[in-house]
């Protein structure tokens, strides 16, 4: 089975803050990817990377930065936490980029 | 028109009943459907994968879909407390293109 680990389940910071989630997968995948997980938003991309070093801008990058440079770790980094930040932060790998693999989750709270 | 539409619910069935679960899409280039489901505070998962037309079937869940209608259904037969949850249909051109996700929709089986 893919296993697909995030670093916290829960996390709470203050504003301005600089706040790293890690994501780890076990199983060799090229495709790693961070999404965040809104009531009456859905799922929405925040970035993605296909290769160790490579990075692709989702659909609402503003805000948030990326790092991959180990393939089975893929951080999301937001440089100055604000309140609207406040989600459910959603890791994916996978070897195509449709059938992904989700981990659990971290809920993140800014303050 | 939204790329992906999904009824939020919540839906409301009792146990054994069959649950009829459905997304409309308007990009006729689709070719791959998926249907993820995630229980509370955790990720999604993979849980039918289909291509193109057809119908597929897994154990007690069933994947339609019907390309000339833009129109995917997921059913799940003798249906089981342990399957409330949200159901999120996604869907994507080509096995190397972007997942479009549905919100959702949330499924509570009364026991």
């Amino acid at each position: 089975d893919v296993k697909v680990t995030q670093s916290s389940r829960y996390l709470v910071k203050r504003t301005g803050e600089k706040v790293f989630l890690e994501c780890v997968q076990d199983m060799d995948h090229e495709n790693m990817f961070w999404y965040r997980q809104d009531p009456g938003l859905g799922l929405r991309l925040i970035y993605f990377s296909y290769d160790v070093k490579m990075k692709e801008k989702g659909d609402i990058p503003e805000g948030y930065s990326v790092s991959r440079e180990k393939k089975e770790r893929f951080s999301l980094i937001l440089e100055s936490a604000s309140t609207n930040q406040t989600s459910m932060y959603l890791c994916a790998s996978s070897l195509s980029l449709n059938e992904q693999f989700f981990g659990p989750g971290t809920r993140l709270t800014v303050l | 028109q939204k790329e992906v539409e999904q009824d939020p619910g919540p839906l409301s069935v009792p146990e054994g009943a069959i649950v009829s679960l459905n997304c409309t899409y308007s990009n006729s280039a689709f070719q791959y459907f998926m249907w993820y489901r995630q229980y509370s505070r955790k990720g999604p998962e993979l849980l039918m994968y289909t291509y193109s037309s057809g119908n597929k079937e897994d154990g007690r869940f069933t994947a339609q879909v019907d390309k000339s209608s833009k129109y995917i259904s997921l059913f799940i037969r003798d249906s089981q407390p342990s399957d409330s949850a949200t159901y999120l249909c996604a869907m994507t051109m080509n096995r190397d293109d972007k997942i479009i996700f549905g919100k959702g929709t949330r499924l509570h089986i009364l026991p």
